[in-house]
C-alpha cells in the first residue's frame, strides 16, 4: 500500500522568502508523484507533476519540485514567496504500471501556508 | 474546455436521509474518481471507474456507500441512511486514460460539501 508523509503541516512565511514542502513517500514500485494546490474558497488544482525522466520538474507559477528516488522524496520549493501563493498544498502519488486500485492517488495530509506581507 | 463539475456545491441532509451527488467530467476522460475529504485532511479515494466499469470500490467506507457511472460519463456518489460521520467534502476527479503516464493527471471538481445534521 501507498503512503505519503508530509512533515510541515503550517507554514508562515513573509514575502520574498524562499519555500520547502517536505513530501516521502512509501510505496516500492515506479511512481508518479504530483503537487496540488488549493487556494482559499477554490478546487484543487494541478502544480506540477513528475511521471519520468529529469526528476527536477518545473510547474506553474514558478513552482519546482525534485524526485529523489534514494530518499523517497518530492519535496516542493520556490525561491521566492508571494502573498498570493497562501493556500494549502497537497502532495499525492499513484503507482505506474498497475492497472485497477493502482490508479488512484494516494495523498499527503496537506501544507498550510500562509505568506506574510 | 469546462473542467470538472459538481452537483450540488452544498448539502445540508438530515440524519438517516439518502443523498445523491453528482459529477460530470472532463469530456471523452475514460477515468473517473470519487475521494471524501475530512476537514483538516488531504482527500481519501473511495471509488474509480474506466468508462462505465468500477474497477475498484475499496475505499467505500460501508455498503451505504453506492456509485454509478452507467453510460461512462456523468457518474453518481450515493450515501444511504446519512451519519454524522459522513460529513465531508466529497470531490470528483476525472483522467484522459487508463494506466501509463500522463493519461493518469487527474482534474478535480469543486466538490460537494455534505454536512449531516
Amino acid at each position: 500500500a501507498q503512503s505519503v508523509s508530509q512533515h510541515n503541516h503550517h507554514v508562515i512565511l513573509s514575502e520574498a522568502a524562499s519555500l520547502e514542502l517536505g513530501c516521502n513517500y512509501s510505496y516500492g514500485g515506479t511512481v508518479n508523484l504530483f503537487w496540488y494546490v488549493q487556494y482559499p474558497g477554490q478546487h484543487l488544482q494541478l502544480l506540477l507533476k513528475y511521471f519520468s525522466g529529469d526528476p527536477l520538474v518545473k510547474g506553474i507559477k514558478g513552482f519546482e519540485a525534485e524526485f529523489i528516488k534514494s530518499k523517497f522524496s518530492f519535496n516542493l520549493r520556490k525561491p521566492s514567496v508571494q502573498w498570493s501563493d497562501t493556500a494549502e498544498y497537497f502532495c499525492a502519488v499513484n503507482a505506474e504500471w498497475v492497472t485497477g486500485g493502482g490508479n488512484k492517488l494516494t495523498f499527503g495530509t496537506g501544507t498550510q501556508l500562509k505568506v506574510e506581507l | 474546455g469546462a473542467g470538472v463539475s459538481q452537483s450540488p456545491r452544498y448539502k445540508v441532509a438530515k440524519r438517516g436521509q439518502d443523498v445523491a451527488l453528482r459529477c460530470d467530467p472532463i469530456s471523452g476522460h475514460v477515468s473517473l474518481f470519487w475521494y471524501q475529504q475530512a476537514l483538516g485532511q488531504g482527500p481519501e479515494f473511495l471509488t474509480y471507474f474506466q468508462n462505465e466499469a468500477q474497477l475498484d470500490k475499496s475505499g467505500l467506507p460501508s455498503d451505504r456507500f453506492f456509485a454509478e457511472r452507467p453510460e461512462g460519463s456523468v457518474s453518481t456518489l450515493k450515501i444511504q441512511r446519512t451519519q454524522q460521520e459522513d460529513s465531508a467534502v466529497y470531490l470528483c476527479a476525472s483522467s484522459p486514460g487508463r494506466d501509463r503516464g500522463r493519461q493518469k493527471t487527474q482534474y478535480f471538481g469543486p466538490g460537494t460539501r455534505l454536512l449531516v445534521l
